[in-house]
């Protein structure tokens, strides 16, 4: 059975810094994955996302990586600013469903 | 921009009632989902749809029936609420026909149920 983790579950860090979330699955065997971030009480917004023949995908200050064999994807953020802060999951899209992460709660200081 | 809407953002209901999620996508999405989210558990699948008026389980569909009667919308249905299933409803759809060319997915705002 699949199963996603994402480590740390939470991380603060000083505005400016670079920093990598990390996402981990079981199975090689995902069609795609897929990064998103989520604001307090509200839905989901996507990130990225990254094919199962693609190694990386870049949006503006985000890199996300994916590496199958070994089973992890990185999403890179440079030069954080308190508007990163959020919840920040990853997914992975298998037969016809998403497993998820619990999530990294990332809080950026001014 | 793909839009995803659900009918509540809050939504208060009693014990043994029926109630009903909306969703609507407008982007001619193939694929639509119900999740829950629940602190700790993360996200769970309760149903999908892959195509008009089909169905399938996700991984807690008890207590729980769906149905599809036009593409753009998917309806989550709580046969008879339970305190156990007050929660933070979310709705997403992506297109692709084929798992292997699904796209991204899209989230609505979601619905935080209270059943008292």
């Amino acid at each position: 059975k699949q199963e996603v983790t994402q480590i740390p579950a939470a991380l603060s860090v000083p505005e400016g810094e670079n920093l990598v979330l990390n996402c981990s699955f079981t199975d090689s065997a995902i069609y795609n994955l897929q990064w998103f971030r989520q604001d307090p009480g509200k839905g989901l917004t996507s990130l990225l996302l990254i094919q199962s023949s693609q190694r990386e995908q870049t949006s503006g200050r985000l890199n996300a990586s994916l590496d199958k064999s070994s089973g992890r994807s990185t999403l890179y953020i440079a030069a954080s600013q308190p508007g990163d802060s959020a919840t920040y999951l990853c997914a992975a899209l298998e037969t016809y469903k998403y497993i998820f992460g619990t999530g990294t709660r990332l809080k950026v200081l001014a | 921009d793909v839009k995803v809407t659900q009918s509540s953002r809050y939504l208060v209901k009693r014990t043994g009632e029926k109630v009903f999620l909306e969703c609507v996508q407008d982007m001619d999405h193939e694929n639509m989902f119900w999740y829950r989210q629940d602190p700790g558990l993360g996200l769970r699948l309760i149903y999908f749809s892959y195509d008009v008026k089909m169905k399938e389980k996700g991984d807690i569909p008890e207590g729980y029936s769906v149905s599809r009667e036009k593409k753009e919308r998917f309806s989550l249905i709580l046969e008879s609420a339970s305190t156990n299933q007050t929660s933070m409803y979310l709705c997403a759809s992506t297109s692709g026909g084929r798992v292997d060319s699904y796209n991204e997915q899209f989230f609505g705002p979601g619905t935080r149920l209270t059943v008292l």
